[in-house]
């Protein structure tokens, strides 16, 4: 168990929808990124947020937004859903100081999103 | 364009034996080197990192990797190879303190 939470384990909704992932951070942890795992598009960093700013910015659509909230932890909106948005959503924490890339990640169990 | 690439999609092997997982990127001023393991239903751990220094590094479970920039590969090793190492194995990089790219994966089929 890495201490990384996130809900819903599981989630089907269909095309054209919108949904919200939520990730709890493990105590203490200001950092955290958001990955998405898809069959096509292999392991992919959305982005990171640390002490409720974004840090860095990898290959996130414009549909696709994220935040940091005072308490730590973040949510991922995924918005116009399509089909290719199935994956699975992981988040990530890092250790409490500086927030640099190269800390060490925790990661989270995942979300599976399916989109009908 | 920066890439991460693992040239094996799956590799089997017996149990006790040793094993490599090939992983080569693009070159870069300025990168850092990570493996990660991925058990099945489960999020990613961390095996092992080369940041700087030595260019061998030593990570969990008896992994090993060696950083060689000539060649622009991070390969990981072990020795002696267990059932429960039956996982997926990804290569990450990290290009001048931003984004990480991740490789395709690699997964291990350890056989008794």
């Amino acid at each position: 168990d890495s201490g990384v939470t996130q809900t819903p384990k599981h989630l089907i909704t269909a095309t054209g929808q919108r949904v919200t992932l939520r990730c709890s951070p493990r105590s203490g942890d200001l950092s955290v990124y958001w990955y998405q795992q898809s069959l096509d598009q292999g392991l992919q960093f959305l982005i990171q947020y640390y002490n409720g700013e974004e840090r860095a910015k990898g290959n996130i659509l414009e549909r696709f937004s994220a935040q940091q909230f005072p308490d730590l932890h973040s949510e991922l909106n995924l918005s116009s859903l399509e089909l290719g948005d199935s994956a699975l959503y992981f988040c990530a924490s890092s250790s409490p100081a500086g927030g640099r890339p190269t800390d060490t990640q925790y990661f989270g169990p995942g979300t599976r999103l399916t989109v009908l | 364009a920066q890439s991460v690439t693992q040239l094996d999609s799956q590799v089997p092997v017996f149990e006790e034996a040793p094993v490599e997982l090939r992983c080569n990127y693009s070159s870069s001023v300025s990168v850092y080197l990570f493996w990660y393991v991925q058990y099945p239903n489960q999020g990613l751990q961390l095996l092992l990192k080369y940041l700087s220094g030595s260019t061998l590094v030593k990570g969990i479970n008896g992994f090993e990797a060696e950083f060689n920039k000539s060649q622009t590969s991070f390969h990981l090793r072990k020795p002696s190879v267990h059932i429960s190492d039956t996982a997926e194995y990804f290569c990450a990089v990290q290009y001048n303190f931003n984004k990480f790219y991740f490789g395709s994966g690699t997964k291990l089929n350890v056989k008794p």
